[in-house]
């Protein structure tokens, strides 16, 4: 089984709008930590932001902030007033603690590849 | 500066050579790791090396070989390409280890991108 799902092969959204990135998760584990990379088109990974499964509130970097849903095991990317740099791919990833506690760095999801309009 | 860097962002080269890629991470990490982005962008861990050591070596065929000479290198080393191993290889660093707080947040070199013809 997938441990992390990215539902959103690809979307297109109009510049300036709100966009929300899905991503849930999957694990057995009470200490994990979910993380967002984005990979533009030049190809560097670039970490966006975090979210561990103790915080209380939601994560936010910016224009970025992480829809953080632990019952539904959710953890959404929505990045408000879409720029045209944030064209690029998206990915959702998680780090378990497990007996090696998050030895086994992250699992990654497909990602989702998104295309900012004019 | 940049933190973590890889070298060659680019390699041509045919089955059968062997070659290497490089990296080093100024952040101070004692942790690096080895990825790999196959062709439909899928990314998977190949090593993790904490302080020098060897922690993770995922279903990796033996033909790569990781070395870490100090705690910030980690170079990866291939030999008898094949095909198949065209991809992407990330290398990376993360502070804390071992853990899942944002301590251990993983940061990623540039990418090399490793043709074989």
């Amino acid at each position: 089984a997938q441990k992390i799902t990215q539902t959103q092969p690809g979307m297109f959204v109009q510049e300036k709008e709100a966009v929300t990135l899905d991503c849930t998760y999957d694990t057995s584990d009470p200490s994990y930590g979910l993380f967002w990379y984005k990979q533009p088109s030049s190809g560097e990974m670039i970490f966006l932001i975090y979210q561990g499964s103790y915080d209380q509130q939601n994560a936010t970097e910016g224009r970025y902030s992480l829809n953080f849903q632990k019952a539904r095991k959710s953890a959404n990317l929505v990045i408000s007033a879409s720029q045209l740099g944030d064209s690029a791919m998206y990915f959702c990833a998680m780090r378990e603690g497990g007996s090696g506690g998050g030895a086994d760095g992250l699992t990654f999801g497909k990602g989702t590849h998104l295309i900012i309009q004019p | 500066d940049t933190a973590v860097s890889q070298t060659p962002k680019y390699l041509v080269t045919q089955m059968g050579n062997d070659k290497s890629i490089k990296c080093e991470q100024n952040l101070g990490h004692d942790t690096m790791y080895w990825y790999k982005q196959d062709s439909k962008k899928f990314l998977k861990i190949m090593f993790s090396y904490n302080n020098k050591e060897l922690i993770i070596n995922e279903t990796v065929p033996n033909r790569f070989s990781p070395k870490s000479p100090d705690k910030a290198h980690l170079n990866l080393h291939i030999n008898s390409l094949e095909l198949g191993d065209s991809a992407v290889y990330f290398c990376a660093s993360s502070q804390a280890f071992p853990g899942t707080g944002v301590g251990n947040t993983i940061y990623f070199g540039e990418g090399s991108w490793l043709t074989v013809v």
